[in-house]
């Protein structure tokens, strides 16, 4: 049974500052997706990693996967209040479904 | 830019109640996606349905729950007879077809079960 653990799951920061939040998982699996999730709302998707030493940026947020340490990192770069929300990781098991992280809540202050 | 709808937004039910909650997929997608999420908690996959059948269920996905497509359009999920556990946003969530296609989410069902 494939388990994905983030790590930290809360935290706080100030903006201005870098940080990065960890995406371990238990066993080989094809794709990662980061999901942003404002509060009351739906997820949207940020990123789909595809491969071993994937990296993919969009504007303060740069995803990467490394397949043999099975992690994924999402870094933040110079946050902003905006960025405030909470993130998700999540792999996909067997042919279909999306097996999710507990998500990272992200509180980001002035 | 298409996108996945739910309706209703917001449910409330007594305990016992039925409750159907409507999806309409993305118009060319192939999968189709249940997952729930409890308040404060992660996403759970529920069920996944493809050529109008089943294709994976969890443990979550009880004989109290059953989906349908009963047209071209609609993607529904029936709870039987809910329970104060049922409490939770449901998702639904449709997809392209095989390959590395992104699960693209709608808003979401809230469901409040008294």
């Amino acid at each position: 049974e494939l388990k994905v653990e983030q790590n930290p799951l809360f935290l706080s920061m100030q903006e201005g500052k870098n940080y990065t939040i960890y995406c371990n998982y238990s066993t080989t699996s094809d794709r990662l997706y980061w999901y942003r999730q404002d509060p009351g709302k739906s997820l949207e998707s940020l990123f789909v990693l595809l491969s071993n030493g994937a990296v993919k940026q969009e504007g303060r947020l740069m995803a990467s996967l490394d397949t043999k340490a099975r992690l994924s990192t999402l870094h933040i770069t110079a946050a902003v209040h905006d960025l405030s929300a909470t993130y998700f990781c999540a792999r996909i098991q067997g042919a279909q479904k999306l097996v999710f992280g507990q998500g990272t809540r992200l509180t980001i202050n002035p | 830019e298409p996108e996945v709808t739910q309706t209703p937004s917001h449910q409330v039910t007594q305990m016992g109640q039925e409750v159907i909650l409507r999806c309409v997929p993305i118009s060319n997608h192939l999968y189709f996606y249940w997952y729930r999420q409890i308040l404060g908690q992660k996403v759970e996959f529920l069920v996944s349905f493809y050529n109008n059948e089943i294709s994976e269920k969890s443990e979550i996905f009880d004989d109290q729950f059953s989906v349908e497509r009963p047209d071209g359009s609609n993607f529904t999920l029936k709870i039987r007879s809910t329970k104060l556990e049922d409490s939770a946003m449901y998702f639904c969530a449709s997809k392209g077809g095989i390959g590395p296609y992104e699960q693209y989410f709608g808003p979401g069902t809230r469901l409040t079960v008294t």
